[in-house]
């Protein structure tokens, strides 16, 4: 079965940092783009951050202004999200998705909450 | 960056109604547009690839239509399990992947 599922979410401080991960399997991990997506409390979806199969581009939401990182293991069939110097507004739903240029997110992990308050 | 604008931001509709969303790019996007539902608290799901194609597993009362910068969701018979939140998405150029803000689709 094609999964993605995300961990790592949770309580943080403003300020703090957080790291989440996504675990996939069912697919050949190494041959995707793969991307974040995140959802703030009835909100819409707003995209986050995406790496390229092999890792070597990177492309991040420019209001980030370089506070999250993407980056990815493809021997562990892993994707993270380091997050440093959170705020409240980075509160919300952080997805998972499998990605490639041309195509849709047509995979999606469950998502993990991420909640920055002091 | 390519926006993509939605409308309407929601709608109330009727078991058995037939209802249209549309989504507006910025500038052209060829057919590259995506189509999403999102349930209360689930993974948004992958409905309309590439403005027409139906995902494998899609009812067929689903369809998509459009290229350029015009393109529209049709659920030919609305059903109960149909209300939901509808999102399109581009999928032209590198990444931002910018989605629209969405578009409710309520009970009557």
């Amino acid at each position: 079965e094609v999964q993605l599922v995300e961990s790592g979410g949770g309580l943080v401080k403003p300020g703090g940092s957080l790291r989440l991960s996504c675990a996939a399997s069912g697919f050949t991990f190494s041959t995707y783009t793969m991307s974040w997506v995140r959802q703030a409390p009835g909100k819409g979806l707003e995209w986050v951050s995406s790496i390229s199969s092999s890792g070597s581009h990177i492309y991040n939401r420019g209001s980030l202004k370089g506070r999250f990182t993407i980056s990815r293991d493809n021997a562990k069939n892993s994707l993270y999200l380091q997050m440093n110097s959170l705020r409240a507004e980075d509160t919300a739903v952080y997805y998972c998705a499998r990605d490639q240029q041309y195509s849709p997110l047509d995979i999606w992990g469950q998502g993990t909450l991420v909640t920055v308050s002091s | 960056d390519i926006q993509m604008t939605q409308s309407p931001s929601s709608l109330s509709a009727s078991v058995g109604d037939r209802v249209t969303i549309t989504c507006r790019a910025s500038q052209t996007i060829s057919g590259y547009l995506n189509w999403y539902q999102q349930k209360p608290g689930k993974a948004p799901k992958l409905l309309i690839y590439a403005a027409s194609s139906l995902q494998s597993g899609v009812p067929s009362r689903f369809s998509g239509s459009g290229s350029g910068t015009d393109f529209t969701l049709t659920i030919s018979s609305l059903q109960p399990e149909d209300f939901a939140t509808y999102y399109c998405q581009q999928s032209y150029t590198e990444p931002p992947r910018t989605f629209g803000q969405g578009t409710k689709v309520e009970v009557k």
